[in-house]
């Protein structure tokens, strides 16, 4: 299997501008989790999906903040308009909802920049 | 709502000797535990898991870590550090969440330095 797939590995961007990050869960897995990792707060997680359906997005930071899954294989974190302090690492893991839905395996991770 | 505290932001040990990464934990309940790992650039790596059971854990690359439920400690343990474990450590602890999943927290995280 290939793991966690992420894209784009790095984006920078002016404040203001959207942003969307993109994420390809390990095939069969059913849990989708976004993390923002910072040097300040550490790994926060914002959202997480099962069955493409949004569980728990309390960790959204606010609305400029906003993520889809429309289907197994695919979900995206956009942010519109950013700003320098959106500026980390954004981190998609998957996991197999059940016994063992808390083994998350983790993407490379998008390192963002807004200047 | 669960917790996790890694005491020691950087450590630096030599190559050949043993290494022990603490980790502290606050949950009402028995919980589950984890340790990843983070290379450079990279995304993390589940080392090893605690759920139940023996509470002496076996993981991957030689880790170790042991349950003290006394303590609410799950601290990470190597008896012989190669140059390759140089990276960032992450302690964390699962409990349900919203919708019945499970919430993993993860810790601030332990910088490791091999030096020869």
């Amino acid at each position: 299997d290939a793991g966690v797939i992420q894209s784009p590995r790095h984006e920078v961007t002016e404040m203001g501008q959207e942003v969307t990050l993109r994420c390809k869960p390990i095939s069969g897995h059913n849990s989708l989790f976004w993390y923002r990792q910072t040097m300040m707060r550490g790994l926060e997680l914002l959202i997480y999906f099962n069955n493409n359906v949004p569980i728990d997005d309390s960790g959204m930071p606010e609305d400029r903040f906003s993520a889809k899954m429309p289907n197994a294989s695919f979900s995206t974190l956009k942010i519109q308009p950013s700003e320098p302090r959106d500026s980390a690492v954004y981190f998609c893991a998957s996991s197999l909802r059940g016994q063992f839905d808390y083994e998350q395996y983790f993407g490379p991770g998008t390192r963002l920049t807004v200047t | 709502a669960q917790s996790v505290t890694q005491p020691d932001i950087h450590i630096t040990v030599s190559e050949g000797a043993s290494l022990e990464l603490r980790c502290n934990y606050s949950y009402g309940a028995t919980p589950y535990l984890f340790w990843y790992v983070q290379s450079p650039g990279q995304g993390l790596q589940l080392l090893l898991k605690y759920f139940s059971g023996d509470t002496l854990v076996q993981g991957i690359k030689g880790f170790e870590a042991e349950f003290k439920r006394s303590q609410s400690s799950f601290n990470l343990r190597k008896p012989s550090v190669h140059w390759s474990d140089a990276a960032e450590y992450f302690c964390a602890v699962g409990a349900r969440g919203t919708g019945g999943y499970q919430k993993v927290t993860f810790g601030i995280g332990t910088k490791l330095q091999v030096i020869p």
